[in-house]
């Protein structure tokens, strides 16, 4: 069973600042496979990246995702006010599995 | 613009059977393509993957689940009523959480999974006597 790990559980940040996300998978993962979301307070979960690091349709430049194998990052590059969310990773292989989500809090 | 509501009890007693419906409204399950998916969220925890069924014409009811409910778990179709189902048999205290339907796009001929692009709101479930 994939265990997906990410760090850290809070970031707290200024608007403005840059913000790195970890995924850390308990063994090698096919990057197509890996999928972040973004999600705010009653809202349902946005879909930011597909295969590790492609940006889905409508998501601003500043989010980028990158990394293979068991290492993987969310980076937003200048934090806007409406970044601060919540935001876990997904990974399909045989099944599902989610990390436990990183808060990006204002600082 | 597809919508999903779950529904069902919010209470059940242990080693009873859990049962959920999820209804889609704005679009329809007989369009094929899609995996219809069950989640849940414990107290204070992430996101946890239940299981899924698939629903194409060619493939009107392939299910994957997660080893960890195997045996306890049915997910089914109802493509006339346009709604899917969970059933979880023998209910303990560990499966009370948030339940949660979504759909998933799944692995795609380019080789990419596009993950859920239209999720519930969740219905919370507790297990209790």
């Amino acid at each position: 069973e994939i265990v997906l790990t990410q760090s850290p559980g809070t970031l707290s940040l200024s608007p403005g600042e840059r913000a790195t996300l970890s995924c850390r998978a308990s063994q090698s993962l096919s990057s197509s496979s890996l999928v972040w979301y973004q999600q705010k307070p009653a809202q349902a979960p946005r879909l930011l990246i597909f295969g590790a690091s492609i940006r889905a349709t409508g998501i601003p430049d500043r989010f980028s995702g990158s990394g293979s194998g068991t290492d993987f990052t969310l980076t937003i590059s200048r934090l806007e006010p409406e970044d601060f969310a919540v935001y876990f990773c997904q990974y399909y292989g045989s099944t599902g599995t989610f990390g436990q989500g990183t808060r990006v809090a204002i600082k | 613009q597809v919508h999903l509501q779950e529904s069902g009890p919010g209470l059940v007693r242990p080693s009873q059977t859990l049962s959920l419906t999820c209804s889609v409204s704005g679009g329809s399950i007989n369009s094929g393509g899609y995996y219809w998916t069950w989640m849940r969220r414990h107290p204070g925890k992430g996101l946890e993957w239940i299981g899924h069924i698939y629903y194409s014409t060619n493939v009107p009811g392939r299910t994957n689940y997660t080893p960890s409910l195997k045996g306890r778990l049915t997910i089914s179709l109802d493509t006339s009523k346009n709604q899917f189902s969970l059933r979880l048999d023998s209910v303990t205290a560990a499966d009370t959480a948030v339940y949660i339907c979504a759909r998933d796009r799944g692995r795609l001929v380019d080789g990419y999974y596009y993950g859920l692009d239209v999720w519930g709101q969740g219905t919370t479930v507790t297990v209790s006597s």
